[in-house]
Formats: structure tokens, sequence, C-alpha cells
């Protein structure tokens, strides 16, 4: 069974630095896509990044790229998402997503940013 | 980047109607289309990929249709469970990018 795990969320002031871990079980990390996808409060869902275990390469939205990173670790079914310079507007939950063919076919419970002063 | 516009935004409906709920891209996206469920304080759920293939265990009470730039979602025989917010997605091209949210609520 698929299941996802977020962690990391926390309450970081504005221009600071956090890490989320998404761990996975259930099913091979190495041949799949895995990405984020984030959800303001009372918000609908925005895309994030998604990371491609198959080559390598990563992909970001416009409203991060340049201070966000994302990155794999398949020896431990791990993606991860580091945050920098966050503002307020980076508030949301963030949710982990296994990609098939592009759609998403598992997301995780979410983890809670918070950034403010 | 591709924009996905749903409409309408909010629907009320009772148990047992059948409802539609209508996307469309601001370029074509070949069938590059999915549809996920939302209710309040959980994590998304995905119905739909491929514009009409259901996700594993999702009821055939869902189906969707369409390609190119319009794409619909029909729930038949609505039950009490279903009243949730809906939202298309399309994978055709990065940035990946959601329809603003169809929230079905019970008349």
């Amino acid at each position: 069974e698929v299941s996802l795990f977020e962690s990391g969320g926390d309450l970081v002031q504005p221009g600071g630095s956090l890490r989320l871990s998404c761990s996975a079980s259930g099913f091979t990390f190495s041949t799949c896509s895995m990405s984020w996808v984030r959800q303001a409060p009372g918000k609908g869902l925005e895309w994030v990044s998604t990371f491609s275990f198959c080559d390598g390469r990563s992909y970001y939205g416009d409203s991060v790229k340049g201070r966000f990173t994302i990155s794999g670790d398949s020896s431990r079914n791990t993606v991860y998402l580091q945050l920098s310079s966050l503002r307020a507007e980076d508030t949301a939950v963030y949710y982990c997503a296994k990609n098939r063919f592009g759609s998403f076919d598992f997301w995780g419970q979410g983890t809670v940013v918070t950034v403010s002063s | 980047d591709i924009q996905m516009t749903q409409s309408p935004s909010s629907l009320s409906a009772s148990v047992g109607d059948r409802v539609t709920i209508t996307c469309r891209a601001s370029q074509g996206i070949s069938n590059y289309l999915a549809w996920i469920q939302q209710k309040p304080g959980e994590a998304p759920k995905p119905l739909i990929y491929a514009v009409s293939n259901l996700q594993s265990g999702v009821s055939s009470k869902f189906s969707g249709s369409g390609y190119g730039t319009d794409f619909t979602l029909t729930i038949n025989s609505l039950q009490p469970e279903d009243f949730a917010t809906y939202y298309c997605q399309q994978y055709s091209a990065y940035p990946y990018t959601f329809g603003q949210g169809t929230k079905l609520e019970i008349k």
C-alpha cells in the first residue's frame, strides 16, 4: 500500500529557511517523479515543484523559483523541499504527491508552514 | 503558463442529482487533464487522470470527457459524501496548473 508522510513544517520568520521531507513506502521511488503542491489558507491548489528520479531533473513554479530547491534520495525513499527566503505568502499546507505520467495518483496528508514574525 | 478556468465556481445540488463541472484550458493540452476532489480539512484525493480514466478505487459515478481545451467532470447520483471542492489540473506542460476549484454544496 502506498503511503506518503510529510514532515518539517513549522512557524518561521520572514526571510527564514525550512526543509520539508516526504518519506514514502509501497512503491519504487527510483522510477517515479515526486512533487510538492501547496494550499494557502482558504485558497486553491498550487503546484510548487517536481523532481524526476529518472533523470534528476527538477521543475519549479514561478513563485518559488530561485528560493526553493527540491531533491530526492531514492535509497531513503524520501523527497525534500528546501524553502529559503520565505515570505508571508508562502504560508500554506504543503502536500507531497506521487506523480503518475504527470498526474498525481497519491497525496500525503500535508505539513503546515507558517511564515510570520 | 496554461490557465485553467472552471465553471461554475460554486454549485448547489440535491442528493440524487447529476451535476457537470466544466474546465477550460487557455491552450490545447491534449488529454493531459486530471480531476481532484478535496473535502474540508482533508488532503486532496485524485479522481481521474488522462481526461476519463478513474484512479484506483474511485467510484464509476464519476466520469470525465473532453480533449484539447474543453473538459467536463460529471457526477451521477450525488450522495452526501460527494459534496466537496473539485479541481481540474493540467499536466501537459510545466508549470502544472490547477483550476480555481468548484465548490459543490448541498441544496
